[in-house]
């Protein structure tokens, strides 16, 4: 099975900051990661995909780069909406997802 | 608009057997592979089962294999979720997902509903 980490698993931000947040594969992926947001009580909503594509709708303050074992996910400017955790998810093989990234409200 | 809508949880005792449906509208529900994906209390996400759009090829995770069933009824657009001999650690939210663009079991996922409890306690 393909293994995923997260770091970190909190970040504490205020609104307007620039967030980063990194993935990584035991094994190569290629390309085939997602990332999700997910509020308390709420589903995941696809944020990207294909590791750098934007799903339709998402507000272009997020970008996804990264291929192989190591991806990040990148929040330009922090809006109030976003605080929330974040997961990845490989597709090379079975899902499997991340452990998730708190973002939370400094 | 795309609607995925789970029911069938509930509280259930250690080695019982509880069967999860999901009933999508609003796409051609037989052209999407459809997938389980499960979250215990304060945990993350954890895929359990997947099946293609023609429902002939399953998958499971090896948490619940021999135990849980996915199948789908393309005629009735739904999903389903068999979980027989249930564990404590079964318990979670089930989330009935939508493959993005594959009809095979493989992908992101662009639509996912509500989620349904399933608790297994005594």
């Amino acid at each position: 099975d393909i293994q995923m980490t997260q770091s970190p698993s909190t970040l504490s931000a205020s609104v307007g900051d620039r967030v980063t947040i990194t993935c990584r594969a035991s094994q190569s992926i290629s390309s085939w990661l997602a990332w999700y947001q997910q509020k308390p009580g709420k589903a995941p909503k696809l944020l990207i995909y294909k590791a750098s594509s934007l799903e339709s709708g998402v507000p272009s303050r997020f970008s996804g780069s990264g291929s192989g074992t190591e991806f990040t996910l990148t929040i330009s400017s922090l809006q109030p909406d976003d605080f929330a955790t974040y997961y990845c998810q490989q597709y090379n093989s079975y899902p499997t997802f991340g452990p998730g990234t708190k973002v939370d409200i400094k | 608009e795309v609607q995925l809508v789970e029911s069938g949880g509930g509280l259930v005792q250690p080695g019982g057997s509880l069967r999860l449906s999901c009933a999508a509208s609003g796409f051609t529900f037989s052209s999407y592979a459809m997938s389980w994906v499960r979250q215990a209390p304060g945990k993350g996400l954890e895929w359990v089962s997947a099946i293609s759009g023609s429902g002939g090829s399953t998958y499971y995770a090896d948490s619940v294999k021999g135990r849980f069933t996915i199948s789908r009824d393309n005629s009735k657009n739904t999903l389903y979720l068999q979980m027989n001999s249930l564990r404590a650690e079964d318990t979670a939210v089930y989330y009935c997902a939508k493959f993005a663009r594959s009809i095979a079991a493989a992908g992101d996922f662009d639509y996912w509903g509500q989620g349904t409890l399933v608790t297994v306690s005594s």
